[in-house]
């Protein structure tokens, strides 16, 4: 079945450490995007990849880190310097790069800072 | 910056029952695309409905349907014939035309009541 998938489903850090999401799709899709989500908060864009190779900052990517080195795959990394990373993360993907296509989620991944 | 409002943080519904939620956003482009998305329990993101601003016809998807109303800037969803599986968090979220970005609301709880 084509789908996004995102692993783990639960992980949890120390403070200081990196941790690395991943976010894979079947589906084809050229763009791949990164959300984060907080309770009594819509979803809000950290990153973006329209093609291989290149992406976007959105519009709270400090502290995160990106790479698209297949079309595939989109894994994001939530560095020491996010002072909150806490959160609901969840990957999306749509067939072209304009926004006006459905983005399509992935099951997401919940990140807790011990 | 485009903003997407939900005023209504919950709201319920009587099983078979109509329900309706608001949405209204802020733009001064003329070419953007709206959207629900539905997130139940599982946190999985579904799309319910798109909508296309040059469209003058509302969008419908079988027992869902929006109110667009693009001089009043407001995007309302109704659910008919309300199912217990309707019971989630909705998402309005806006696109403007050529860009990437989907800009989200922070989300209406929908119950449903047996």
């Amino acid at each position: 079945d084509g789908g996004i998938t995102q692993s783990p489903k639960y992980l949890f850090r120390k403070e200081g450490q990196n941790v690395t999401l991943s976010c894979e799709q079947n589906l084809n899709h050229d763009a791949m995007y990164w959300y984060r989500q907080d309770p009594g908060q819509g979803l809000r864009l950290i990153y973006y990849s329209q093609i291989v190779n290149d992406f976007q900052k959105g519009d709270i990517a400090e502290g995160y880190s990106v790479s698209r080195e297949k079309k595939e795959s989109f894994p994001l990394t939530v560095t020491s310097a996010q002072k909150n990373p806490t959160a609901f993360y969840l990957c999306a993907s749509s067939p072209r790069t304009s926004g006006s296509d459905e983005q399509f989620f992935g099951p997401g991944t919940r990140l807790t800072v011990l | 910056a485009q903003t997407v409002t939900q005023s209504q943080p919950e709201m319920s519904v009587q099983e078979a029952e109509t329900v309706t939620l608001s949405c209204t956003y802020d733009t001064s482009e003329s070419d953007y695309y709206l959207f629900w998305y539905k997130q139940p329990p599982s946190r999985q993101m579904i799309l319910v409905i798109r909508q296309e601003a040059y469209k003058q016809q509302n969008a419908t998807e079988n027992r869902f349907s929006v109110n667009f109303q693009k001089a009043a800037k407001s995007f309302s969803l109704k659910i008919s014939d309300s199912q217990l599986g309707d019971a989630a968090m909705y998402f309005c979220a806006y696109c403007q035309g050529g860009s990437e970005k989907l800009v989200f609301g922070k989300g209406t709880k929908l119950t449903v009541n047996p």
